[in-house]
């Protein structure tokens, strides 16, 4: 399995700003990804970081709001701009090692006032 | 694209007895069906999975079932115990190696001492 840890924990920011979320993972894997979770509800995939290469987005997300790194194959940024209440959510990476298993990150509580 | 189901939203039983969580799925191309169990203020957690070649699957007192033909597969929890209240998600993968999960909606078990 992957360790895998996220910062912030959580954070409360205001309406306009952005917020840059930080996921590490302790070896290297094959595929990251960036979920949202919003109060109560399920994960919604917002895109796939790929190494070397621009994120892949699902429809609904857009790069100008979700800009995503991953300069290496340990480590991948999702920023969260221009912030919104709406944007209120837990952020959530995730790592695929290349087997089968997807395993999360702690995520990121955001809150947007 | 995938779309996953899941039922109930909520249950409930009595301590020791037994639970049962089905999701269905729309992408016969999907061939990997994890489980996730999340507490509340954690990460989910993969509790169990199965793959599209394999029937059913058992982890002591957790067991996965896999129906192809109909598209559908199910959580079975027995001799539960109040730990195992959280909230459950079902998830597929169809994207051959890319491996984005689409998850179920969850569910929100509560085991009664």
């Amino acid at each position: 399995s992957a360790v895998i840890s996220q910062k912030p924990s959580r954070d409360i920011c205001q309406r306009g700003t952005s917020l840059t979320i930080q996921c590490q993972v302790d070896s290297q894997v094959t595929m990251m990804f960036w979920y949202r979770q919003q109060p109560g509800q399920s994960l919604t995939l917002i895109a796939t970081a790929n190494q070397g290469s621009e994120a892949t987005y699902e429809s609904g997300f857009v790069i100008d709001k979700f800009p995503i790194s991953r300069p290496n194959l340990t480590f991948s940024t999702l920023t969260v701009s221009n912030m919104s209440p709406e944007d209120s959510s837990i952020y959530l990476c995730s790592a695929w090692t290349g087997k089968y298993e997807q395993y999360f990150g702690p995520g990121t509580r955001l809150t947007v006032t | 694209g995938e779309n996953v189901e899941q039922h109930p939203s909520t249950l409930s039983v009595q301590e020791g007895d037994s639970a049962v969580i089905k999701c269905t799925y729309s992408d016969s191309a999907s061939n990997y069906f994890p489980w996730y169990k999340q507490e509340l203020g954690k990460r989910p957690q993969l509790i169990i999975d199965i793959r599209s070649n394999v029937g059913e699957k058992k982890d002591q007192r957790i067991a996965v079932t896999l129906n192809k033909t109909a598209k559908h597969f199910s959580l079975h929890i027995t001799e539960t115990q109040p730990e195992d209240s959280a909230v459950y998600f079902c998830a597929a993968s169809n994207r051959g190696s890319a491996r984005q999960l689409t998850f179920g909606s969850g569910t929100q078990l509560t085991v009664l001492p």
